[in-house]
């Protein structure tokens, strides 16, 4: 899979968007983009997922660049339960499907 | 939205003793679990892949005969860390997949403590 870069953090203050990049210079054809989220002490938390398009859901929005090597995911307003760190992954099906390899993620810090 | 339980949520026992923790999915029908690991201030890492009915595929460096993995139904997969000592102590994140492509759905993980 495709490995992803991401800013070690980000602040953001309350209310406002945040938006949180993520490069994925080497992804493949068949490798979709996956956003999680962990809060402290608790499991990841799926939050949204693409391939080439771009795609909104109640929690958030993603952003793919037309080459797909890089994509954005969007939290419109922000508050403070969104602290937590996010993961930006890529995975294609196949033998490697579901294989996620997390790396260290953006710790998105919203304040008041 | 999909909901994957792990239980227990905390466990602590003494050194040499086996911990089981089970990872169930609620509303749906899961083809794969997947099983992590999470050291304090690192990122997750993949232990192992359970399907329902065959046995476990184990990651590089992971002891299967340590992390003993049974998947006995589409919504039910165990690990048992055997004879386990402090250095197991860690997070332990299951996951459940419903199809290929769909997103992968965690639980809250278990933390274990070794003494």
């Amino acid at each position: 899979d495709a490995k992803t870069t991401q800013p070690t953090s980000m602040d953001c203050a309350e209310g406002r968007a945040a938006n949180l990049p993520c490069n994925h210079s080497t992804i493949s054809g068949n490798e979709y983009v996956y956003w999680y989220r962990q809060i402290h002490s608790q499991g990841p938390q799926y939050i949204i997922h693409g391939l080439k398009n771009n795609e909104t859901n109640e929690m958030a929005s993603l952003i793919i660049t037309e080459d797909r090597k890089s994509s954005t995911l969007i939290l419109p307003h922000a508050t403070l339960r969104d602290t937590a760190v996010y993961y930006c992954i890529v995975n294609a099906g196949g033998t490697s499907y579901g294989k996620l390899t997390f790396g260290q993620g953006t710790i998105l810090t919203v304040h008041p | 939205g999909a909901v994957v339980s792990q239980h227990p949520s905390w466990v602590i026992c003494k050194s040499g003793t086996s911990v089981k923790i089970e990872c169930r999915s609620l509303d749906f029908q899961a083809t794969t679990m997947f099983w992590y690991r999470q050291f304090p201030k690192q990122s997750l890492m993949l232990m192992a892949t359970s399907n329902e009915g065959s046995k476990a595929t184990y990651e590089q460096g992971v002891e299967k005969d340590k992390f003993l993995i049974n998947h006995a139904s589409l919504t039910l997969s165990t690990l048992t860390v055997t004879s386990a000592h402090p250095e197991d102590s860690s997070f332990y994140i299951c996951s459940a997949l419903r199809t290929e492509y769909q997103p992968q759905h965690f639980g809250d993980g278990t933390r274990l403590s070794i003494l």
